[in-house]
Parts: C-alpha cells; structure tokens; sequence
C-alpha cells in the first residue's frame, strides 16, 4: 500500500534554512511534489521533482530526492516568517494529473 | 497559474440536512476533478474522482451514497453531503486537472463544513 511519512513540526529561526523530510514506500511513483497549505486555505504547489532526478532548485528551494531509500526533501533557504505554513509531500504515478497521495504534513513555525 | 474556486468557503448545518459544495475551474476545462477531506491537523485523504460525463470514482471505505458527486460541465464539480452528521464536519478541498499545456493538477481554496 501507499504510505507517506512526514514529521510532524519543525521550528527555525528566521534566516536560518529549513529542511523539511518526507519517506514514501511506493517506488512506482513517477513525480514527487511539495505543496504548501496556510491556515484554512487550500494547496499551493511549490515544486516537483520527477523520479529520474536527484536534486531540482527553484530560487530559495531544493528538493532532493534519494529513490533508492525512498526518502525525499524540501530545503527552503533564508526563511522568513511567511513560510510558516504546513507542507506536505506527495506522490503519484504518471503526470501532475493523476491522483495524489499525501504525507501526513509538517508544520513549519518561524520564529524571529 | 489556473484558478479553481469552490462555493461556499464556509457552511454551517443542521445534523440530518444535505449541503452542497461547488467546485468550478474558472479558466479551464477539467475533465477529471478531484474531491479531498482534511480534519483537523491531518492530511488530505482523497475521497473520490470526479469524471465529467461518467460516474464518480470512489476511493475504498467512502460512501457513494453519503457523498453524491456530479461532474455535469468541464468547468464544474458538486459534492454533496447528504443527511450530513456532526462526524462529517471536516474540511473539503477540491482540485481540478489541467491538461491543457502540461498535465497539473489545481486546488480549490476549500470549504469548511460544521455539522451542528
């Protein structure tokens, strides 16, 4: 079955980096993903990272990707307080499009 | 990006009553939507696949019945929660698929349902 892990809250300081981790246990996943949700909003997608890769950068955020221990990261660099939010990983065979699995989301706090 | 609004953001009722939320992608068209529910501090679980034209998917244990999806236009979803009770009081959040210069999936902004 499919099951995505996630850590539950991480707490930095602003301006320090985040590293935010996901494990996922179905390797037939083709595209892995890292949206972000506000309090009582809906999903942002931040990035994505197709399985064939190991590292994708879009300005202040890297994912990695380690397909052989199935474990797969959001660093965001310089963070600032409005990135406090709950992001969650997620996970699907074939394109964007496709159903999605979700981890069980982390919630990220920036203190000053 | 694509935008996908859904309607009401927020609905109260009593137990026993149906209520129905919209899903609408606003500058696309979407044959495939989708519908999830989040409580509290959780993740999203996806509860059904919504076809336009053709009958909804439904994930294992979710109640067809219960939760009535309708996917009549390519740019509009309905769930309906039918004779809703207070343990159905969770947070609704649609998205849209947009294959339209790619294949990506849209979120709608969610609704908040509170059964009384």
């Amino acid at each position: 079955g499919e099951d995505v892990e996630q850590s539950l809250f991480l707490s930095v300081r602003e301006g320090d980096s985040s590293v935010i981790n996901c494990t996922y246990t179905d390797s037939s996943s083709t595209y892995l993903y890292w949206y972000k949700q506000e309090p009582g909003a809906g999903l942002q997608l931040l990035t994505y990272i197709f399985s064939n890769m190991d590292m994708k950068q879009d300005q202040r955020l890297t994912v990695l990707l380690n397909k052989k221990d199935k474990h797969l990261s959001l660093r965001i660099a310089d963070t600032q307080t409005g990135d406090s939010a709950i992001y969650f990983c997620a996970e699907s065979f074939g394109g964007g499009g496709n159903k999605l699995t979700f981890g069980t989301g982390t919630q990220l706090k920036v203190e000053l | 990006g694509a935008v996908v609004s859904q309607h009401p953001s927020r609905v109260i009722c009593k137990s026993g009553t149906s209520v129905k939320i919209e899903c609408r992608s606003l500058d696309f068209q979407a044959t495939t939507m989708f519908w999830y529910r989040q409580f509290p501090k959780q993740s999203l679980m996806l509860m059904a696949t919504s076809n336009e034209g053709s009958k909804a998917t439904y994930e294992q244990g979710v109640e067809k019945d219960k939760f009535l999806i309708n996917h009549a236009s390519l740019t509009l979803s309905t769930l309906t929660v039918t004779s809703a009770h207070p343990e159905d009081s969770s947070f609704y959040i649609c998205s849209a698929r947009d294959m339209s210069g790619g294949d990506t999936q849209y979120f709608g902004p969610g609704t908040r349902l509170t059964v009384l």
